[in-house]
């Protein structure tokens, strides 16, 4: 399964699929990415990052692929498990002058036993 | 271990009054924030400070204040409030103020404010 955070916020996967959560990012200086989890009733939690000198980088069951000349990010999660199911956040941010940190607008990843 | 907490978890409230959420982290993180999360779970920053000092304030209103009485503890009162002031606030920390990579940040379980 796809989805586009900003258009999407839904994704339903069945136990076992593959899913694919997308993110469009809006600062082209930005050069370090983070996704973040959030599962109900808790706050975001850090699940993987990756600079901007790298276009992929591999995590357990977890893949981010970074595509800066679409502004585009993609958090790939292998064999979706119930536990997967959760509000994915991409953010970025950029080293020059001032740290804001900015998140995306989340998509729900709904995972089907 | 808590890493990064928030007092209190629920906080119900009458619009005009005045309320403090409290927040410490025990990372010796330099850096801690505050989020406001809307219903349709958009999660924007309010403030961040960096060693006790504020570096962003994103267009927020003078109702709230946060104060940062020593590198751990980043507390945010919020005077007047009002029912759009009805969200979950999450205090979160960092160990510096850059975009260096590794300097992810923890966020706190969040306070769920409601204005009546």
């Amino acid at each position: 399964g796809e989805s586009v955070g900003l258009h999407l916020p839904t994704l339903s996967v069945q136990e076992g699929d593959n899913s694919i959560i997308n993110c469009a990012y809006s600062n082209s200086a930005s050069d370090y990415f983070i996704w973040y989890k959030q599962e109900s009733g808790k706050g975001p939690q850090f699940i993987i990052d990756i600079r901007s000198n790298m276009d992929k980088r591999q995590g357990q069951r977890v893949t981010v692929l970074l595509n800066k000349t679409v502004k585009h990010l993609s958090l790939q999660i292998a064999a979706t498990q119930p536990g997967d199911s959760a509000v994915y956040f991409c953010a970025e941010n950029w080293a020059g002058g001032s740290y804001i940190p900015t998140f995306g607008r989340g998509t729900s990843l709904i995972v089907h036993p | 271990d808590t890493a990064v907490s928030q007092t209190p978890k629920y906080l119900v409230t009458q619009m005009g009054n005045d309320k403090s959420i409290k927040c410490e982290q025990n990372l010796g993180h330099d850096t801690m924030y505050w989020y406001k999360q809307d219903s349709k779970k958009f999660l924007k920053i309010m403030f961040s400070y960096n060693n006790k000092e504020l570096i962003i304030n994103e267009t927020v209103p003078n109702r709230f204040s946060p104060k940062s009485p020593d590198k751990a503890h980043l507390n945010l009162h919020i005077n007047s409030l009002e029912l759009g002031d009805s969200a979950v606030y999450f205090c979160a920390s960092s160990q510096e103020i850059s975009g260096r990579a590794g300097n992810e940040q923890f966020f706190g379980p969040g306070t769920r404010l409601t204005v009546l």
